[in-house]
């Protein structure tokens, strides 16, 4: 089974600051991890997938298998980057049928940019 | 392109009752996933459909079924509403099983 684990619920910086949300995942095989985005009062939207490894809207993402993390990093933080983050993993097509369209998410971490 | 659309976006319910919500995927998307969302639990997989077949299904109990109609359109239907059943359900649409998923607004049920 897979798991994905958010350890801060919430987070607020400052306008400027880094900030780097967390999350850590635990599968036996090997995954595809994922950055959802929910700003207020909008759709739940990708907002990086880490096989295609741009940077979008600042933001990237690493994925560490030794650590099995996939922290989510941006330098300076915007206002308009509050919103909800949720990390999700999907195994990779050779899991076979436990894997069809299932993604697997956090918690979810919500990020306050104070101005 | 138009995007996910998920129909009715609120619902209010009683407990005892049955439920149908339904999905209509993004142009040329054939797999349909369901998730429910709530504060204690997060979001959850419900099921997977892809042209018209069930591929894949979350821990959910026999109440929650769904389907998949051949222009990739879905339903998912919850018998003998519970009030634990009160939740956002949101349904996501991809070209293939491992292409990004879309999500539309999602339905909002609650079961008094």
């Amino acid at each position: 089974a897979q798991r994905v684990t958010q350890p801060e619920k919430l987070l607020s910086v400052f306008k400027g600051a880094p900030v780097e949300l967390k999350c850590n995942y635990s599968y036996s095989g090997s995954p595809e991890l994922f950055w959802y985005v929910q700003y207020s009062r909008q759709r739940l939207q990708l907002l990086l997938r880490h096989i295609s490894r741009e940077s979008i809207k600042g933001f990237t993402a690493d994925l560490n298998k030794g650590e099995t993390s996939f922290h989510l990093k941006k330098p300076f933080a915007q206002e308009e980057d509050s919103a909800m983050y949720y990390c999700a993993l999907n195994p990779l097509p050779n899991a076979g049928g436990t894997s069809y369209g299932k993604l697997t998410f956090g918690q979810g971490t919500i990020l306050t940019v104070h101005p | 392109k138009a995007g996910v659309t998920q129909t009715p976006r609120y619902l209010i319910k009683t407990r005892g009752q049955q439920v149908t919500l339904s999905c209509s995927p993004i142009s040329g998307h054939r797999s349909v996933s369901w998730y429910q969302q709530t504060p204690g639990q997060g979001l959850q997989f419900l099921f997977e459909y892809f042209s018209e077949t069930q591929r894949n299904k979350g821990n959910f109990p026999g109440r929650f079924s769904g389907r998949q109609f051949s222009n990739s359109r879905s339903e998912m239907n919850v018998s003998t509403l519970e009030l634990g059943d009160s939740a956002l359900y949101l349904c996501a649409s991809s070209r293939d099983t491992y292409n990004e998923q879309f999500f539309g607004p999602g339905t909002r049920l609650t079961v008094l």
